[in-house]
């Protein structure tokens, strides 16, 4: 399994600004994603964070707006920039773990993010 | 079309009862499904694989139709505890998902 950890957990931030999400897991994993999940709505890929590559992103996202680091395997931020009322979202960073025969995604807590 | 597709809810269903969800994909060459769960507040978390042949895990048992393109998860015996919102999810392409929009159950005294 793997333990991951977010900050912050929640913040209220004026539009026009930024916000630097931070990710980090207990093992060392290959690829990380960054999810945003709106306000009743489910989670959508925002880009895949490779170690020692620029990130991949989805459709419909761009870096930036939402610029990615990943400086190593187990670490990763991504960044919500130029904040507009419409970025109010949960941003989940998630991770792949495969072994013996079985695979599961698992899921940082989430980042709560208002913006006014 | 939405390459995922859940029906909402919400399903209010009393204690005991059998509930089932029904899930439909668009892309026919997804290998590989899931069905997670979500409570309020709380991220997504896994619930079970989907296999071909079909699986059960205790109360929830789930099944694929790759001729449909359908995924479905059965509840027995339902709990309050059961309350949440379950997510039907794909694997696009490598290990990238894609998320359904969720059905949400309420499991009532």
């Amino acid at each position: 399994s793997a333990v991951i950890s977010q900050k912050p957990s929640r913040d209220i931030c004026q539009r026009g600004t930024s916000l630097t999400i931070q990710c980090q897991v207990d093992s060392q994993v290959t690829m990380m994603f960054w999810y945003r999940q709106q306000p009743g709505q489910s989670l959508t890929l925002i880009a895949t964070a490779n170690q020692g590559s620029e990130a991949t992103y989805e459709s419909g996202f761009v870096i930036d707006k939402f610029p990615i680091s990943r400086p190593n395997l187990t670490f990763s931020t991504l960044t919500v920039s130029n904040m507009s009322p419409e970025d109010s979202s949960i941003y989940l960073c998630s991770v792949f773990l495969s072994g013996q025969g079985s695979y599961e995604q698992y899921f940082g807590p989430g980042t709560r993010l208002t913006v006014t | 079309r939405k390459e995922v597709e859940q029906d909402p809810g919400p399903f209010n269903v009393p204690e005991g009862a059998t509930v089932a969800f029904n899930c439909t994909y668009s892309n026919s060459a997804s290998q590989s499904f899931f069905w997670y769960r979500q409570d309020c507040r709380k991220e997504p978390k896994l619930l079970m694989s989907v296999y071909s042949s079909g699986n059960e895990d205790g109360r929830f048992t789930a099944q694929l139709n790759r001729a449909s393109q359908y995924i479905s998860l059965l509840i027995r015996d339902s709990k309050l505890s059961d309350s949440a919102t379950y997510l039907c999810v794909v694997n696009k392409a490598g290990n990238m998902l894609t998320f359904g929009g969720g059905t949400r159950l309420m499991v009532k005294p």
